[in-house]
């Protein structure tokens, strides 16, 4: 089945420092979504990608839509602490019944 | 108003026993979905309903069995309950089978 390698698992920063992760895959994918999710809470949407080669920000968030279609990126800059949370990479690739494939998770801890 | 709504958010029980637990979404989407969340984080998805009618069936036990009665809600029973369904079970919707994933909060399950 199709698999999404999401890196860094897990990424200690401190506070103000800018953050970078990303997603690999040996498919392509039609869609990339950015996930938040925060403890006890469920995945929350931060970005949607649709376009290969798309940039698009939210906030202090950029994400980018790799141009060979098998990547995804996702930037956070001057990190604080409300940050902290899994994020999770997503990919929609009009194969496998349409079935959104999600990444393993970057951990995010940022140290005030 | 909580577009993804599930309960309960945490149940503790027996192996063995029989629970269900309960999603409804006001987002007036057509798609709804179950995923599993493990210890490690890890997303699965379970089962997909569109418009009532089921269209992703993971490979999961026969113990579990969605139901839709309207395309508001989507229901999962679990029967004879094992150790290893502890787990975080989430629900979410989508407009259509295609689109961006709303989740609920999750619901912790405990089988001692």
């Amino acid at each position: 089945g199709q698999q999404l390698n999401q890196s860094p698992q897990s990424m200690f920063i401190q506070e103000g420092e800018d953050v970078s992760m990303n997603c690999t895959s040996s498919s392509i994918f039609n869609t990339w979504l950015w996930y938040k999710q925060e403890p006890g809470e469920g995945p929350v949407l931060l970005i949607a990608l649709y376009k290969a080669g798309e940039l698009t920000s939210n906030g202090r968030l950029t994400a980018q839509f790799g141009i060979t279609r098998k990547d995804s990126f996702l930037n956070i800059s001057a990190s604080i602490p409300s940050d902290v949370g899994i994020y999770f990479c997503a990919g929609l690739s009009g194969n496998a019944g349409n079935m959104l494939t999600f990444g393993g998770g970057t951990r995010l801890m940022v140290k005030p | 108003d909580t577009a993804v709504s599930q309960t309960p958010k945490y149940l503790v029980t027996q192996m063995g026993n029989d629970k269900s637990i309960k999603c409804e979404q006001n987002l007036g989407h057509d798609t709804m979905y179950w995923y599993k969340q493990d210890s490690k984080k890890f997303l699965k998805i379970m089962f997909s309903y569109n418009n009532k009618e089921l269209i992703i069936n993971e490979t999961v036990p026969n113990r579990f069995s969605p139901k839709s009665p309207d395309k508001a809600h989507l229901n999962l029973h679990i029967n004879s309950l094992e150790l290893g369904d502890s787990a975080v079970y989430f629900c979410a919707s989508s407009l259509r089978v295609t689109g961006e994933l709303f989740f609920g909060e999750g619901s912790r399950l405990t089988v001692l």
